[in-house]
């Protein structure tokens, strides 16, 4: 059962345009929602989150949305750069001490043309 | 470097055999996670230790067993291994009690022929 489900395996976006990479989930007791940023031969690495409380949450280039009745989150990224190449996955936890596990999404390869 | 060390980086191995992949946290992180990339999936959460025991169970093989030691260094065992266990081990730390996501290593590359 894919609890985290980000369905658009890749996507392509010309440099300087806006990148938009959506996720949905089904657990309704998630809480807090995170972007993770991968390249080759490396591990993720955190980028933005966003606790269910709030609805957007920006931080420079990159701002995550929370629609919480639709259980959707969406990150965008504006102006896309050549170094935002890269696979994103998105996280879900249940913000409760000594339950910190995330669940990931099967992640987005997004790919910026210069 | 993210401060979380995992070795080896690179493992080759035939199948039966039993491998041990270590990871070293952050330092003064108490938590450490280890999670599998199989070709094309998502990162599947197999086990999570807090300061030397275990916290929390996700999808582990029976074959497969972790431990964390006094250090905070884990070691995540594979036995019996078979071809579908090919894949990259990813380990993570993090400090206790907040789930603001975690610190990632760069992955132990397994392949079993």
């Amino acid at each position: 059962d894919q609890q985290v489900k980000q369905n658009s395996p890749s996507l392509s976006v010309q440099e300087g345009r806006i990148s938009i990479l959506n996720c949905d989930y089904t657990n309704s007791m998630f809480d807090y929602f995170l972007w993770y940023k991968k390249y080759p031969a490396e591990g993720p690495t955190f980028l933005i989150s966003i606790s269910s409380i709030k609805d957007k949450n920006e931080d420079g280039r990159f701002t995550v949305f929370l629609n919480k009745s639709a259980k959707h989150l969406s990150l965008h990224i504006v102006p896309s750069q050549p170094g935002d190449s890269a696979v994103y996955f998105c996280a879900a936890s249940v913000a409760s001490f000594g339950n910190e596990k995330l669940t990931f999404g099967t992640g987005t390869r997004l790919t910026i043309i210069p | 470097d993210s401060g979380v060390t995992q070795t080896p980086k690179h493992l080759i191995t035939a199948t039966g055999q039993r491998v041990t992949l270590r990871c070293s946290p952050r330092s003064g992180d108490l938590s450490v996670y280890w999670y599998q990339q199989s070709l094309d999936q998502g990162l599947q959460f197999l086990i999570q230790y807090y300061n030397g025991e275990e916290r929390a169970k996700g999808n582990i093989l029976e074959r497969f067993s972790a431990q964390q030691f006094p250090d905070l260094h884990s070691e995540l065992n594979l036995s019996s291994l078979e071809l579908g266990d090919s894949a990259l081990y990813f380990c993570a730390s993090s400090v206790a009690g907040e789930p603001y996501g975690y610190t990632f290593g760069s992955g132990t590359r397994l392949t079993v022929v």
